[in-house]
């Protein structure tokens, strides 16, 4: 079984610029989460999409992130204009509802530098 | 500050036992998790526990519940250098501790 897949790995970009990151969750997974990882902190719930309507976008900075989920499958997060401290991993999570709650498999992370 | 609270590094020998501490501040939680993360690596996670449960083992893995103090602990039996890695608990999906970077030296 694949996992979740996110692109791209790294990026660097300069502060006030646009930059965007896409994620493929695994086949099936209805619910679909980006987290924001600051270095030396746990992850930081930005969104929470089931299918493609929003669950929970309570911790997301509207004013310059935002995040859609086409089709209830891939999703993209875009951050515009990019700010010094959004310096971050940005983890993209995938789950499938069952007993045990909802188990959550993450992808390997996009990592943004903002200079 | 965090709402989960765990200590930010521990330090064992190699077949030691570890013991990694965690409290939490919603009691009306379901369920409480233990997620792994290795360099570069996104957060696997490792075990979960019901809020209804005090404890929970599983192989090497054994997570102790105190709802009462709000207090959950995970320890690693016989834990080996392919442990090394940082430790999150989390209450839901929504509040994660900042970690516990556990190191384990031969």
């Amino acid at each position: 079984e694949a996992g979740v897949a996110q692109s791209p790995r790294y990026k660097i970009i300069e502060k006030r610029q646009s930059v965007a990151f896409w994620c493929n969750p695994i086949s099936g997974h209805a619910t679909l989460y980006w987290y924001q990882q600051i270095l030396g902190q746990g992850p930081k719930l930005l969104i929470q999409f089931q299918n493609n309507g929003v669950v929970d976008d309570s911790q997301l900075p509207k004013d310059r992130f935002s995040a859609e989920r086409l089709k209830g499958v891939d999703s993209t997060l875009k951050i515009q204009p990019a700010k010094l401290e959004d310096s971050a991993v940005y983890l993209c999570a995938s789950s499938l509802p069952g007993l045990a709650g909802d188990e959550q498999f993450f992808g390997p992370g996009t990592r943004l530098t903002v200079l | 500050g965090e709402d989960v609270e765990q200590s930010l590094f521990l330090s064992v020998r190699e077949g030691d036992s570890s013991v990694i501490n965690c409290t939490y501040t919603d009691s009306s939680s379901t369920y409480l998790y233990w997620y792994k993360q290795e360099p570069g690596a996104g957060l696997q996670l490792l075990t979960y526990i019901f809020s209804n449960m005090d404890m929970k083992q599983d192989q090497r893995l054994t997570v102790l519940l105190n709802k009462k103090d709000k207090h959950l602990s995970l320890r690693i039996a016989d834990t080996q250098t392919g442990d090394s890695a940082i430790y999150f608990c989390a209450e839901q999906i929504t509040r994660f501790g900042a970690g516990t970077r556990l190191t384990v030296k031969p």
